[in-house]
Parts: structure tokens; sequence; C-alpha cells
């Protein structure tokens, strides 16, 4: 089956403590990204990758790194989260670019920083 | 950077009603606007697109209209049904290739839509 994975779901950690949430595609997609969703804001794009070892900073990459150093993975890290970090992150991929196919969308991850 | 604004925020409605959820622009390099639906617990899904060069296409009950010159879209859903409940984003990229924002989808707020039976 087609999908985008993420890994964990749900996390809960605190102040300071590394992260990384996984992204994984079995579609052979050139592009992903990675989303952020809070009430009021919608999604705002955190990083997104043209292809491997290409990415590029989205409207709010701050506190965040990304790598692609495979094709199908895509993982975010906070290296030292903060309580303004607590969201829903969504990890996306396409074909190409947004603009000229169609994006497919992971499940979410419920992050909370205390 | 691109600027999209989504409203209403929430919009309730009686089955077999029609919805329209309004959204602008700000960057007159974006010609790409999609319309995702994003059910409860999951990830936003492509429910219709539309490109510059096309001022409305419709696909069965859902059909989105472009107005370049005054930077709006819309979405329309006709009859509607309690299926149709769901929060409603749109979003807005540059189509063009080679330019600095080349990757970039910037979403609207949201729009929570409730149809009643």
């Amino acid at each position: 089956e087609a999908q985008v994975t993420q890994n964990p779901r749900y996390l809960i950690t605190v102040t300071g403590k590394k992260l990384t949430v996984t992204c994984s595609q079995n579609m052979n997609h050139e592009y992903m990204s990675w989303y952020r969703q809070d009430p009021g804001l919608g999604l705002r794009q955190i990083y997104y990758s043209m292809n491997v070892e290409a990415t590029d900073k989205g409207d709010v990459p701050e506190g965040y790194k990304v790598s692609r150093k495979e094709k199908r993975n895509f993982p975010l890290i906070l290296e030292s989260p903060s309580p303004n970090q607590t969201s829903l992150y969504f990890c996306a991929s396409s074909l190409s670019r947004p603009a000229t196919t169609t994006q497919y969308f992971g499940p979410g991850t419920r992050l909370t920083v205390l | 950077g691109e600027n999209v604004e989504q409203h209403p925020s929430t919009l309730s409605v009686q089955e077999g009603d029609s919805a329209v959820i309004k959204c602008t622009y700000s960057d007159s390099a974006s010609n790409y606007f999609p319309w995702y639906k994003q059910e409860l617990g999951k990830g936003p899904q492509l429910i219709i697109d539309i490109r510059s060069n096309v001022g409305e296409k419709k696909d069965q009950r859902i059909a989105v209209t472009l107005n370049k010159t005054a930077k709006h879209f819309s979405l329309h859903i006709t009859e509607t049904q309690p299926e149709d409940s769901a929060v409603y984003f749109c979003a807005a990229s540059p189509a063009n290739a080679g330019g600095t924002s080349y990757g970039k989808l910037t979403f609207g707020q949201g729009t929570i839509l409730t149809v009643h039976p």
C-alpha cells in the first residue's frame, strides 16, 4: 500500500531533550516536506526537500533540522525542544513539487514539550 | 513571502445546502491553488486544485473558482452531506521553476465545516 508513515504518532518530552520524528514514504517520491499544525494558524511549512541532499527552509524553520540522505526518509530533528514547539506535525511527499503533482500526507505526530 | 487568508473559520450548514469558503493570497507569483480536506485524526487530503490559466474547475459537487486580478479563490460545495464535515484548507504555491519559493506551499488558517443532518 502506497503511504507516508510517521513515528512516533504521539510523544511527550521535556524541554531540551533532543528528539527525532521519522518520516518514510514507499512511493519513490522526490519531494518531501514537514508541516506543523496549530489551532487558528493552519498548516505551516517547516522544511522541504526537492530530492536527496537537497533541503530548503519553509516558513517556520527555526528550532528544527532535517536531513535527506535517502530518497524514502526525511527525519525531523528537534535539537533542543521548547514548549512553543508543542504541535501536531505532518510529513508529506509527492512525485515532484506540490504545484505539479499531488501531495500525500502522513497521519501526523502529536508532540507535547513540557 | 506568500500570505494566505481564509474565511470563515467555522461554517455550519444544513444537509443539502451549499457551502462556500474563500481565500485571498498576496504573492502574484503564486499560480497553483489546491484545496485539502482533513478529517478528524487524519492528515489532509487533496480534493481539488486549480492553476492560474483556468478560472473555474468542477468535480461533481465540488468546484473551485479563481480570480487572479483580485487574488482570491473559493471552494464551493453543493448539496452538502454529513460526510462533508471536516476541516478544509486552501493553499498557494508558485508554479514557476527556478524561483526561490519553488518548493513552498503556503496554507490558509482552515475552515471547520459542519453539515447538520
